[in-house]
């Protein structure tokens, strides 16, 4: 079945401090992948996506992923947390000629001054 | 705005009560999907248009829920004899998908419903 696994549930760093928050999914020819993040009572905005061209994805505000089939993993990082950056955050996949989109159940972030 | 937008924002209601929610795409998307989202989880997938097909739905898509996408642009939502467990943010995406592109899904604020 088609899966996604974000193995952290909340995660809390510091300000300033490297964000690393993971994905794993299914193993399936192809996938596409994203990240989105959810702010409170806002609504989900897309920070950034896999289309199997560059493995190393490069999305909004800093933030980017790697895909690794080796590793069915696409984890995402920052280098340097900003209190902004305290959301929900949802990793996402779509296999190929699907329109189906499965989310990971979301990981909070918490970020402390 | 040309982003999804999706009315009403919140609704109350009572057990037993229909209500009906609407989802207007951006314009020249061609891929509508509702997704219900409980508090402390992911989106669920619910169901799917391209242009006005209904072409998937969930098993969480109960017959007491109805959606439709009359003519390929705004879709609505019903939900008949409501109950508490169908509290929930309710959540509108679109896409446009042609040929072998597929492009990411973007979503609207929802609707929040409280059945009391």
């Amino acid at each position: 079945a088609q899966s996604v696994t974000q193995l952290d549930s909340h995660v809390s760093v510091s300000e300033g401090t490297p964000v690393l928050l993971r994905c794993n999914y299914s193993s399936s020819y192809s996938p596409s992948l994203f990240w989105y993040v959810q702010h409170p009572n806002k609504g989900l905005q897309l920070l950034l996506k896999y289309t199997s061209a560059a493995t190393l994805v490069k999305g909004i505000n800093g933030f980017e992923a790697e895909f690794k089939k080796s590793e069915t993993s696409f984890h995402l990082t920052k280098p340097s947390a900003h209190m902004s950056d305290a959301a929900e955050y949802f990793c996402v996949v779509r296999y190929t000629g699907g329109f189906k989109t499965i989310f990971g159940a979301g990981t909070r972030l918490f970020v402390k001054a | 705005d040309t982003g999804v937008s999706q009315n009403p924002r919140h609704k109350i209601t009572k057990r037993g009560q229909n209500v009906t929610f609407r989802c207007d795409p951006i314009s020249e998307h061609n891929r509508l999907y509702w997704y219900r989202q409980t508090l402390g989880q992911g989106p669920e997938f619910l169901t799917y248009f391209q242009n006005e097909a209904q072409l998937e739905k969930s098993r969480l898509l109960s017959d007491r829920f109805s959606a439709e996408r009359p003519k390929g642009s705004f879709s609505t939502l019903e939900i008949q004899r409501t109950e508490q467990g169908d509290s929930a943010m309710y959540l509108c995406a679109s896409s446009l998908a042609k040929e072998a592109t597929n492009t990411e899904a973007f979503f609207g604020q929802g609707t929040r419903l409280t059945v009391v």
